[in-house]
């Protein structure tokens, strides 16, 4: 099983919808998390953190369950510029930072 | 533009030639990451420094990889003898420890190896 788990897509979303993807986990272990976006040919960015308890910010919304090892990021009122790969990224601790990165679920917002 | 900064953006060389990426990262962050990153994949964690310390290498990096950050500030990731399966993308990230999990990536460095 890989460290991290993301279902590549791509979603293909109507402007306005509302889209949640996933992304597992296998390190019970894992102590932090992190959605990251990059956009074609472009680096990644931080997105945000996911907390224990869920943050929202703004339209975006990620939610961690730690029984079933995974992490979720929701995206409401869905805009063209969102379209993007979101990347999804847990720290399991040890060396550099524990970093693992997931493969990515593209999302694609259609006018 | 105080970002992270990687030189050259694009080298496209022949099987077999050597090449070496320059990274500058952010000037106050003191932990300096290298990645791999092919199409269609995440970013794949080569190396990490913290000051001028190379604290982890990757399984992934061979003998023919290597990496230095001589004074804590830049540093260069080298590739000696290289092979088609070099072909990526090869990005830094920075970060100041501060805030866990919040790198700063370079654009990166594309290498296609003939």
């Amino acid at each position: 099983r890989k460290e991290v788990e993301q279902d590549p897509g791509p979603f293909n979303v109507p402007e306005g919808a509302t889209v949640a993807f996933n992304c597992t986990y296998s390190n019970s272990a894992s102590q932090s998390f992190f959605w990251y976006r990059q956009d074609c040919r472009k680096e990644p960015k931080l997105l945000m953190s996911v907390y224990s308890s869920g943050n929202e910010d703004g339209r975006f919304t990620a939610q961690l369950n730690r029984a079933s090892q995974y992490i979720s990021l929701l995206i409401r009122d869905s805009k063209l510029s969102d379209s993007a790969t979101y990347l999804c990224v847990v720290n399991s601790g040890g060396g550099a930072d524990g970093l693992t990165f997931g493969k990515g679920t593209h999302l694609i917002i259609q006018p | 533009d105080t970002g992270v900064s990687q030189n050259p953006r694009h080298k496209i060389t022949k099987r077999g030639q050597n090449v070496t990426f320059r990274c500058d990262p952010i000037s106050e962050h003191n932990r300096l990451y290298w990645y791999r990153q092919t199409l269609g994949q995440g970013p794949e964690f080569l190396t990490y420094f913290q000051n001028e310390a190379q604290l982890e290498k990757s399984r992934l990096l061979s003998d023919r990889f290597s990496a230095e950050r001589p004074k804590g500030s830049f540093s260069t990731l080298e590739i000696q003898r290289t092979e088609q399966g070099d072909s990526a993308m090869y990005l830094c990230a920075s970060a100041s420890g501060l805030r866990a999990g919040e790198l700063f990536f370079g654009e990166g460095s594309r290498l296609t190896v003939l």
